[in-house]
């Protein structure tokens, strides 16, 4: 039981271009989420999705997309990298609203 | 909106009690959690309180006044391995029942 997978574990990239955070889990879970973490802040909710097919903004989705074709797979997108989107990404998921969330291992992204 | 405070950093000795606190502001409060996060690691789940009072797992405990909007995370024999960040999460029914963290409290534990 592999829980939560993300790739990659870090990436750079330069300003402008775009990438793909991979996330997957295999707990057949509802509910997946995206946070970003950044030093001394508290994770902030990117973007979140209660089922396949339904996706909804969090608290900070600026400059980001997702999708969520299917149970499993619940990727981040980002098209315009900028500074501002240097973090550490978790993608989580839970089985419903009432319990706590398991955490992917997370993406170290920097943005030069 | 939410407002969730805990101290920045505290540190504490190998055997010791330490307990973090952790007060919100929330519209539709529905349930607050402890996560842990060792440095360069995922948050792990540790508890959960919806109702006033304390829940108590193994060395871990968590206490929640939902009238003072107040919890804390009780640490009993301290070990070494418990150095690492504790953060308190908040869930809003009003927010569409989204957990908001606070910006978690480092722990540092000396022999």
């Amino acid at each position: 039981n592999a829980g939560v997978t993300q790739t990659p574990k870090f990436r750079i990239l330069k300003i402008g271009q775009s990438m793909t955070l991979q996330c997957t889990q295999d707990m057949n879970h509802n509910y997946m989420y995206w946070y970003r973490q950044d030093p001394g802040m508290g994770l902030k909710l990117i973007y979140y999705s209660v089922g396949a097919g339904i996706t909804d903004k969090g608290e900070v989705p600026n400059g980001y997309n997702v999708s969520r074709s299917t149970t499993e797979d619940f990727p981040l997108r980002l098209e315009l990298a900028a500074p501002s989107q240097t973090s550490v990404y978790f993608c989580a998921s839970s089985p419903d609203r009432g319990n706590g969330y398991t955490f992917g291992s997370g993406t170290r992204l920097t943005v030069v | 909106g939410q407002n969730i405070d805990q101290p920045t950093e505290m540190t504490a000795t190998e055997g010791a009690i330490v307990q973090i606190n952790c007060t919100y502001q929330t519209s539709g409060f529905n349930g607050l959690f402890w996560y842990q996060q060792h440095a360069g690691e995922a948050p792990t789940f540790l508890s959960y309180n919806v109702l006033d009072g304390l829940e108590e797992k193994g060395r871990f405990s968590s206490f929640l006044s939902r009238s003072k909007g107040y919890s804390y995370l009780l640490l009993k024999e301290l070990q070494m391995k418990d150095s690492a960040s504790y953060l308190c999460a908040v869930r809003d029914r009003y927010n569409n029942n989204d957990m908001r963290f606070g910006a978690g409290t480092r722990l540092t534990v000396k022999p």
